[in-house]
């Protein structure tokens, strides 16, 4: 139990372009979700705290306007990067907190490329 | 404010031999403690968690770790290392059992295991 299923696992896109990256939770309820981003070898950086039904969180020095985030549901979390630069290439990871105590799920990531 | 430092970045052990990887943090409120591995290209696998109770925690492919206060210490250890170890290990820490508390991860460890 408690899968988050994240899509696509990767993407290559033209500068300039949107992406978007769903995160599902597909036996839970989801009311948080958090939204990772990780470079090579490096550890994840929270950039946003997604709640159902109301606007993001983010963390200081992500742009908001540039990852749009939106949680319409209790299931369906999903992370726009609009206008893609080859400098927002990363591994983007979504998490769930699942119930209380339990601890959290993650997706199973995915990588970006801007070329 | 919550922080965790993960001592050595690369760890290095031979086949069959213990597995220790350090984990230490820093919060203002009694923590809840997580170890996670990734894999090339994946997502984040809980391995164990510590909320309360018991100070040692067993967790899944052999795996424990012991909640020190003292110390402030949560080490990962396991007695005999396998080649399929060979990961990325994060420590990460949470202020509760609360959906929207976020998760603050410490740098990674890298275990590399010889044969």
């Amino acid at each position: 139990g408690a899968v988050v299923s994240q899509h696509p696992s990767w993407v290559i896109c033209k500068s300039g372009t949107s992406v978007k990256i769903e995160c599902r939770s597909l036996d839970f309820q989801a009311t948080t979700m958090f939204w990772y981003r990780q470079f090579p070898k490096q550890s994840l950086m929270l950039m946003a705290t997604s709640n159902e039904g109301s606007k993001a969180t983010y963390e200081q020095g992500v742009e908001k306007d540039k990852f749009l985030i939106n949680h319409a549901s209790l299931t369906l979390s999903t992370l726009t990067v609009t206008s893609a630069h080859p400098e927002d290439s990363s591994f983007y990871i979504c998490s769930a907190s699942v119930e209380r105590g339990y601890g959290y799920t993650f997706g199973s990531g995915t990588r970006l490329t801007v070329v | 404010a919550q922080s965790v430092t993960q001592l050595g970045s690369h760890v290095s052990v031979s086949e069959g031999a213990l597995v220790l990887l350090r984990c230490n943090y820093s919060s203002s409120v009694p923590p809840y403690l997580f170890w996670y591995v990734q894999y090339p290209n994946q997502g984040l696998q809980l391995l164990l968690k510590y909320t309360t109770g018991a100070t040692l925690v067993k967790g899944i492919n052999g795996f424990e770790a012991e909640f020190k206060k003292s110390e402030t210490s949560f080490h990962l250890t396991k007695p005999s290392a396998h080649m399929s170890d060979a990961a990325e290990y994060f420590c990460a820490v949470s202020r509760g059992n609360n959906a929207g508390n976020m998760l603050t991860f410490g740098g990674g460890t890298r275990l590399m295991v010889k044969p």
